[in-house]
């Protein structure tokens, strides 16, 4: 079973919008985190933002802010203000702290690729 | 510079070759993990290693091999084992099992 599901293979917004890209994840472990990250055509990995699974609040980096509803199992990453430099792919990611199988690995969704128009 | 560095960024193999994918760091990290990343798709994990001398196998290991004698270095051997080895290889350092991962470059690896 998929550990992490992005449902979005390609979204477009108009720049200086906001988008939200979904994520779902499944896992029984209480503790865990949530990660997205940023990867531009150049290829490297950039992290983005954090949501551990016990924080009370969502996580926000600048104009990046992740969307973290626990009961559905779903870790949204919101941009605000899109840049036309935020066309990338974006991968969303999780680790399990104490699951033994995974032993804190990051284990990653598909990913979305994000197109931002002028 | 503190950093993850990848060597080198291309890498052309002939068919039955081995191949050894360079990964340095000096972010003083426990962790390294080495993942493929394919065409359109997410990275999936071939090795990690929590501490020098030990690691383990992530979840494509068959035709990859690796070692950890020092802490800074974690290199990757693509073997004539791997029968289709052609992918952008990543690797990543972290500071425990909990925070976020950095990652290097990458090398982009092709076989002709």
């Amino acid at each position: 079973a998929q550990k992490i599901t992005q449902t979005q293979p390609g979204m477009f917004v108009q720049e200086k919008e906001a988008v939200t890209l979904d994520c779902t994840y499944d896992t029984s472990d209480p503790s865990y985190g949530l990660f997205w990250y940023k990867q531009p055509s150049s290829g490297e990995m950039i992290f983005l933002i954090y949501q551990g699974s016990y924080d009370q609040q969502n996580a926000t980096e600048g104009r990046y802010s992740l969307n973290f509803q626990k009961a559905r199992k779903s870790a949204n990453l919101v941009i605000s203000a899109s840049q036309l430099g935020d066309s990338a792919m974006y991968f969303c990611a999780m680790r399990e702290s104490r699951e033994r199988r995974s032993q804190g690995n990051l284990i990653f969704g598909k990913g979305t690729k994000l197109s931002v128009k002028p | 510079d503190g950093g993850i560095t990848q060597s080198p960024k291309y890498l052309f193999r002939k068919e039955g070759q081995n191949v050894t994918l360079s990964c340095e760091q000096n972010l003083n990290h426990d962790a390294m993990y080495w993942y493929r990343q394919d065409p359109g798709q997410g990275l999936r994990l071939i090795y990690y290693s929590q501490i020098v001398n030990d690691f383990q196998k992530g979840d494509i290991a068959e035709g990859y091999s690796v070692s950890r004698e020092k802490k800074e270095s974690f290199p990757l051997t693509v073997t004539s084992a791997q029968k289709n080895p052609t992918a952008f290889y990543l690797c990543a350092t972290s500071r425990d099992r909990v925070t976020e991962a950095f990652f290097g470059q990458g090398t982009r690896l092709t076989v002709v």
